[in-house]
Order: structure tokens, then C-alpha cells, then sequence
């Protein structure tokens, strides 16, 4: 079965300060794996996809299949970073049709 | 376009009542998917719809749990006989097709999420 775990519930770093999010996931197949990002009082929405080899917002997210991980990085933390973040696993194909599996979720709070 | 709507944004219902979730997905999106986030948990998929079918429903629990998604109207997720452990926020996404990865088509589409609604049942 699919698994993908966030072992960090809370993270607080202060402004500048690197951060990282770690997310490690558990798939048979060839994962396709997101992070998603909740602000305060905003909608669940994608922030990257590791598909794309993109970075947004300052953050990028390696997918290390040996390390069954695809932490989630950026070098300077900002206040308006603090947010809930998601790691998400899809399914690429067969039955399951792109059901995405979440984390738990790792509340980032960036301090002044 | 207005993005995912959902409603009712907060619904309360006592235990044995029923409760009706509404999603309207995005303009030109045929594809919904339901999750359930309880407390302290990350969100949960339960079922995936097209127009006038469903296509995945391993996520549902078994009982007092259906969807659905006219051709006509918003796509509902209908929990009958509400119990305290249905209290948790429901959200539904849309796609514009199937979404999945390196295949075929060579396309991811995204998912697009609404902003929830909260069940919390007394």
C-alpha cells in the first residue's frame, strides 16, 4: 500500500534561516510526488510537482527514489512561508486513476 | 473563472440526521475527487467521479456513504444517518481530464481544490 509521511507536525524557523520539510513515501510504482501549500484561511493548492524540476516561490523538492524521500527545501525562510504544507503522492495509472495520498502535514511558522 | 465552490462552508447536524455535501467544480472540469481530512489527520481520498459515474470508490466506507455527479449540477457527497466520527472537513477537487503522469499522454493535470466544508456533528 501506498504510504507517504511527514514526521515533523510543527517547524519553526527564523526568518533567513534555511529550511526543510521532510516527507519520506512508501509506493510499488513509479511515484509522482506534489507539495501542497495551505496559507491562513486560503484553499489547499499545488506548489510544486516533482515532474517538473521547477522552482517556486524559492522552493524546490528532489525526489531521491534510493531514499524513498522528496524533502521539501528552501534556503532563506520568509514570514509569509508559514503555511501548512502538504506532501502528496499519485498514483500514475492502473485502477486508482491519480488518487492523491497526503501527509499529515507540517505546519511551517517562519518567525520575524 | 471562480475556482472549486463548496457548500455549505460549515454544516451541523445531529447524530442520525443526514448531511449533503455540494461541489461545483471548476468551469470545463469533468472530474471530482472527495477527501476527508480528520482532526489531526492529513486528507484522506474517497471516491473519484465523472460525469454520471463513479470511478473509484475504494476510499468510502462501506456504509451510509454515496456520491454522485450528474450530468446536470454540482457533484454530492451524501452521508446518511450522521455519527460524531463523521465530524471532519470535506474537500473536493477537479481536474479538467484524468489526471495522471507519464503515460500516454505524457500530461499531469492538476488538481484543483475547493475550500472545504466542515461537518461537525453534535
Amino acid at each position: 500500500a501506498q504510504r507517504v509521511t511527514q514526521p515533523e507536525k510543527l517547524l519553526s524557523v527564523f526568518k533567513g534561516a534555511p529550511v526543510e520539510l521532510k516527507c519520506n513515501y512508501s509506493y510499488s510504482g513509479s511515484p509522482e510526488l506534489f507539495w501542497y501549500v495551505q496559507y491562513s484561511r486560503q484553499r489547499l493548492q499545488l506548489l510544486l510537482r516533482h515532474i517538473s524540476r521547477e522552482s517556486i516561490k524559492g522552493f524546490t523538492a528532489d525526489l531521491n527514489k534510493g531514499e524513498t524521500s522528496f524533502h521539501l527545501k528552501k534556503p532563506f525562510a520568509q514570514e509569509e512561508d508559514s503555511a501548512m504544507y502538504y506532501c502528496a503522492l499519485q498514483n500514475a495509472g492502473g485502477t486508482s486513476y491519480g488518487k492523491l495520498t497526503f501527509g499529515q502535514g507540517t505546519i511551517l511558522t517562519v518567525h520575524p | 473563472n471562480a475556482g472549486v465552490m463548496q457548500n455549505p462552508r460549515h454544516l451541523v447536524r445531529r447524530r442520525g440526521q443526514e448531511a449533503r455535501l455540494r461541489c461545483s467544480p471548476m468551469k470545463g472540469h469533468s472530474h471530482v475527487y472527495w477527501y476527508r481530512q480528520l482532526p489531526e489527520e492529513g486528507l484522506k481520498f474517497m471516491v473519484y467521479l465523472q460525469k454520471e459515474n463513479i470511478i473509484d470508490e475504494s476510499g468510502m466506507p462501506k456504509e451510509r456513504f454515496s456520491a454522485e455527479f450528474p450530468k446536470e449540477g454540482p457533484s454530492i457527497l451524501r452521508i446518511q444517518q450522521v455519527v460524531r466520527g463523521d465530524s471532519a472537513a470535506y474537500f473536493c477537487a477537479s481536474s479538467p481530464r484524468r489526471t495522471y503522469g507519464l503515460g500516454l499522454a505524457g500530461i499531469h493535470n492538476e488538481q484543483f481544490f475547493g475550500p472545504g466544508t466542515r461537518l461537525t456533528v453534535l
